[in-house]
């Protein structure tokens, strides 16, 4: 079975720093781009950006480009979405999903809540 | 970017009824256009990819269609299942900047 397992539930202050991750299994987690996708309380999708794993290369939507980093640990078939400096504004739901130039993004994550609080 | 505007905002419909969901792109995206349905407290699923194409699993009552800057999801009898928010998705561009309309949620009448 194709799956995508994202890390847990995330609870941060203002100011610190996060990395996520995205967990692939049951398909060649080298051969598909991952792609990252933003839901804030009670809102739409946002999509933020893609990485391939098998070379790196990735791309962000303009309006998280500097925002965040995306990264990949092909050995571990494991995405990453990380901040540096959080802030407020980044309270959300975070997904990972398969993504295809081809199809759009058609296996999900479950989602990762970030919170971020004084 | 490409702005993806989905019509209507809410649409109510009742069980059995045919549902039409509308999306329309700022410029041309060809046929790179997906649909994806979303319940509450879960992740989107695939729906439609290619403007018209099922995804793995998907009942034969979703259909797309259209292409360039038009296009429409529906959804021929509702079940009940069906009540959850729908979002467009383009992916026509490379490098990618890819964007989701705002939704359309599909509510019991």
């Amino acid at each position: 079975e194709v799956q995508l397992v994202q890390s847990g539930a995330e609870v941060k202050k203002p100011g610190e720093s996060l990395k996520i991750s995205c967990k692939g299994s049951g398909y060649s987690f080298t051969s598909y781009w991952i792609g990252w996708v933003r839901q804030m309380p009670g809102k739409g999708l946002e999509w933020m950006g893609i990485i391939y794993p098998g070379d790196s290369d990735t791309r962000y939507s303009p309006s998280f480009q500097g925002q965040v980093t995306i990264s990949a640990d092909k050995s571990i078939s494991t995405a990453y979405l990380q901040w540096s400096s959080l802030k407020a504004s980044d309270t959300a739901m975070y997904y990972c999903a398969r993504t295809g130039r081809d199809y759009g993004m058609d296996v999900w994550g479950q989602g990762t809540t970030v919170t971020v609080s004084s | 970017e490409i702005v993806m505007t989905q019509s209507p905002a809410t649409l109510s419909v009742s069980p059995g009824e045919r549902a039409t969901l509308s999306c329309r792109a700022s410029q041309s995206v060809s046929s790179n256009l997906a649909w994806y349905q979303q319940k509450p407290g879960q992740a989107p699923r695939l729906l439609i990819y290619g403007a018209s194409t099922r995804a793995t699993g998907i009942p034969a009552r979703f259909s797309g269609s259209g292409s360039g800057t038009e296009f429409t999801l529906t959804i021929s009898s509702l079940q009940s299942e069906d009540f959850a928010v729908y979002y467009c998705q383009q992916y026509n561009n490379w490098p990618p900047t890819w964007t989701f309309g705002q939704g359309t949620k599909v509510e019991i009448k």
